[in-house]
């Protein structure tokens, strides 16, 4: 059964610092997405990464991919307090017709 | 404006009293799944469906129902519903399976069982 690990599971920050969300996935995979969400809101894709060594970047959010390690980033820098927001990692099982999800970060960035 | 719709946003019920969620997409996805999110637990897949009649069990399956008449809807249904289904769900659609294209998801219901 594939397993989807995120770390940390909360994180509060000040405005301008850099960090990293981690996400540790238990089996094969090569597509990983990355989801928002906002309080009370629905969940907004941000990235879909397709293969291993993806990058992708918005902003300031970058997010990559390492399919060998099974592992994804998300890496925030100079945060700003619109970034606060819980945010997903998805691992696709290919065959299976499902996204699996980690159990989110929630992202508090303080002014 | 490309959307999935979910009705209602909130609804409080008792025990076995027996509720639908509508879910509808107006994008021509094959591809809809229903999720419920718990805290610390992220979210997990009830059932999905691949186009009209074809539909399948997720992970957490048990006490729900879902039909695919039309390709548009895809309804969720708690035929005795119990307090261990007080959840946040979403509806979600995307174009070809779940992982072909990013999920497109609707704005949730809150489901309280008391």
């Amino acid at each position: 059964e594939l397993k989807v690990e995120q770390n940390p599971l909360f994180l509060s920050m000040q405005e301008g610092k850099n960090y990293t969300i981690y996400c540790n996935y238990s089996t094969t995979s090569d597509r990983l997405y990355w989801y928002r969400q906002d309080p009370g809101k629905s969940l907004e894709s941000l990235f879909v990464l397709l293969s291993n060594g993806a990058v992708k970047q918005e902003g300031r959010l970058m997010a990559s991919l390492d399919t060998k390690a099974r592992l994804s980033t998300l890496h925030i820098t100079a945060a700003v307090h619109d970034l606060s927001a819980t945010y997903f990692c998805a691992v696709d099982i290919q065959g299976a017709q499902k996204l699996v999800f980690g159990q989110g970060t929630r992202l508090t960035i303080n002014p | 404006e490309a959307q999935v719709t979910q009705n209602p946003r909130y609804l409080i019920t008792v025990t076995g009293k027996k509720l639908t969620v509508t879910c509808s997409q107006n994008m021509n996805h094959e591809y809809m799944s229903w999720y419920r999110q718990d805290p610390g637990l992220g979210l997990r897949q009830i059932y999905y469906s691949m186009n009209v009649e074809v539909t399948d069990k997720g992970d957490v399956p048990e006490g729900y129902k879902v039909s695919r008449k039309e390709k548009r809807n895809f309804p969720l249904i708690l035929e005795s519903p119990s307090p261990n289904q007080t959840s946040l769900y979403f509806c979600a659609s995307s174009l070809g399976g779940s992982g072909k294209a990013p999920l497109h998801f609707g704005n949730g219901t809150r489901l309280t069982v008391t």
